[in-house]
């Protein structure tokens, strides 16, 4: 399968710890990024690979995997961390691009 | 500064054509694998197609293969999607976004297509 399956929303008190996922068969064999986009901007990448942060992107955010699942945490989340959260890998043959349906995430 | 400034959208009619472009700059365009994609309107986002940096590979979204044409120009900087027989469903904000050593590290601001009658 090509998909990846992500929760639609999660929720997380300010402050508090939270962790987003991301499952999908690729996911055995290809690493997730993940993207965080915020209303009416473009996404921004802000994990890839094993767990690599770009330049510029707070070390609060942090990435794991294991097994059909990939993870995207939050640690001590802030209010300007609500917003979508997308992951993405590549498909079975390696060649194609798949992207997760999305996470909503509400910092309360 | 990298830079990736698509425009070409509007709106258009069911089964017509348009062609989005992305003007590059800020960095060696012609070393960056290139894709495009899309998000329709309230929705998530969606993988269009790919192209090698050299255009010699290029790979479509089912959704896509058989109507949209990704293609570039090294020496212009600039990247391409020749959209034809357009559906109400492909209206969406459309990305151009670079593939570097950090997967799609950057984006532009995208451009929208409308297909409506």
């Amino acid at each position: 399968s090509s998909e990846l399956t992500q929760d639609p929303a999660v929720s997380v008190a300010l402050g508090q710890t939270v962790r987003i996922t991301c499952q999908g068969d690729s996911l055995r064999s290809y690493y997730a990024s993940w993207y965080q986009q915020k209303p009416g901007q473009a996404p921004v990448l802000v994990i890839y690979g094993k767990n690599n942060r770009p330049s510029g992107i707070p070390d609060r955010f942090s990435g794991s995997s294991s097994g059909n699942t990939a993870s995207l945490t939050i640690t001590g989340a802030q209010a300007e961390d609500e917003a979508d959260y997308y992951c993405n890998s590549r498909d079975s043959s390696g060649n194609l691009v798949v992207f997760g349906g999305g996470t909503k995430l509400t910092v309360l | 500064e990298v830079q990736l400034v698509e425009s070409g959208g509007g709106l258009v009619q069911p089964g017509g054509s348009l062609r989005l472009s992305c003007a590059a700059s800020g960095f060696t365009f012609s070393s960056y694998e290139m894709n495009w994609v899309r998000q329709a309107p309230g929705k998530g986002l969606e993988w269009v197609s790919y192209i090698s940096s050299s255009g010699s590979t290029i790979y479509y979204a089912d959704s896509v293969k058989g109507r949209f044409t990704i293609s570039r120009d090294n020496a212009k900087n600039s990247l391409y999607l020749q959209m034809n027989s357009l559906r109400a469903e492909d209206t969406a904000v459309y990305y151009c976004a670079r593939i570097g050593e950090s997967d799609f590290d950057y984006w532009g601001q995208g451009t929208l297509v409308t297909v409506s009658s």
